[in-house]
């Protein structure tokens, strides 16, 4: 079973705005982990928030962890063409596991 | 330059012939994982290894096997693949539990 679901599956904004995704989980979590994927390629990890954390901020993004509403959100400031990609959240519930959910594709038209 | 190493990057393959996907990490980590990656289904772990000859199924480890005989060794064993193995696989190490994964650039895998 899949932990984490992003919304929306598809964002397509101009370069320069910002861009939000979110994500919504299913149990408690140690922590949750944001990781971009460039089409078919391996995916990198960008920023972990650890469940006693509220907010985390890494260069042009930001997150967000609501552990009430078992949710986060990804911010992209000043987005450039290169951020296209997909966006996956992860989660390490208590157990050994570690679960992805099914991505943001973000398309940043120039 | 700290890596995850997959081989091969294709492959194409007939039903039922044992193939093996390596991955070798050069970061000493302790947590080793597979993944396979389907349109539609996201990243679903197959298999995990939490140190050396300590491994765990995921959610579908059905017709795979792993082994971790070595700290930076996890490879993949699909004994009798079928044509819905066919999938994007990554392997991905971690420190241990808490620390972000760090994954290889994907092993392409087609059965027919």
């Amino acid at each position: 079973s899949q932990q984490g679901e992003e919304d929306p599956q598809a964002l397509s904004i101009q370069e320069g705005e910002n861009a939000t995704m979110n994500c919504s989980y299913k149990t408690s979590i140690n922590n949750l982990q944001w990781y971009r994927q460039n089409s078919g390629r391996g995916l990198v990890h960008l920023i972990l928030i650890r469940s006693n954390e509220r907010e985390k901020h890494s260069g042009r993004l930001r997150v967000t962890l609501d552990t009430s509403k078992k949710s986060s959100s990804l911010l992209i400031t000043a987005s450039r063409a290169a951020d296209t990609a997909s966006y996956f959240c992860a989660t390490e519930p208590t157990g050994n596991q570690f679960y992805f959910g099914t991505g943001t594709s973000l398309t940043v038209i120039p | 330059e700290a890596q995850v190493t997959q081989n091969p990057r294709y492959l194409i393959t007939v039903t039922g012939k044992k193939l093996t996907v390596t991955c070798s990490q050069n970061m000493n980590h302790e947590y080793m994982s597979w993944y396979r990656q389907d349109p539609g289904l996201g990243l679903r772990q197959i298999y995990y290894s939490m140190n050396v000859e300590v491994t765990d199924k995921g959610d579908v480890p059905e017709g795979y096997k792993v082994s971790r005989k070595e700290k930076r060794n996890f490879p993949l064993i699909l004994e009798s693949p079928s044509p819905n193995q066919t999938s994007l696989y990554f392997c991905a190490s971690s420190r241990s539990r808490g620390y972000g994964y760090t994954f290889g650039s994907g092993t392409r895998l087609t059965v027919v």
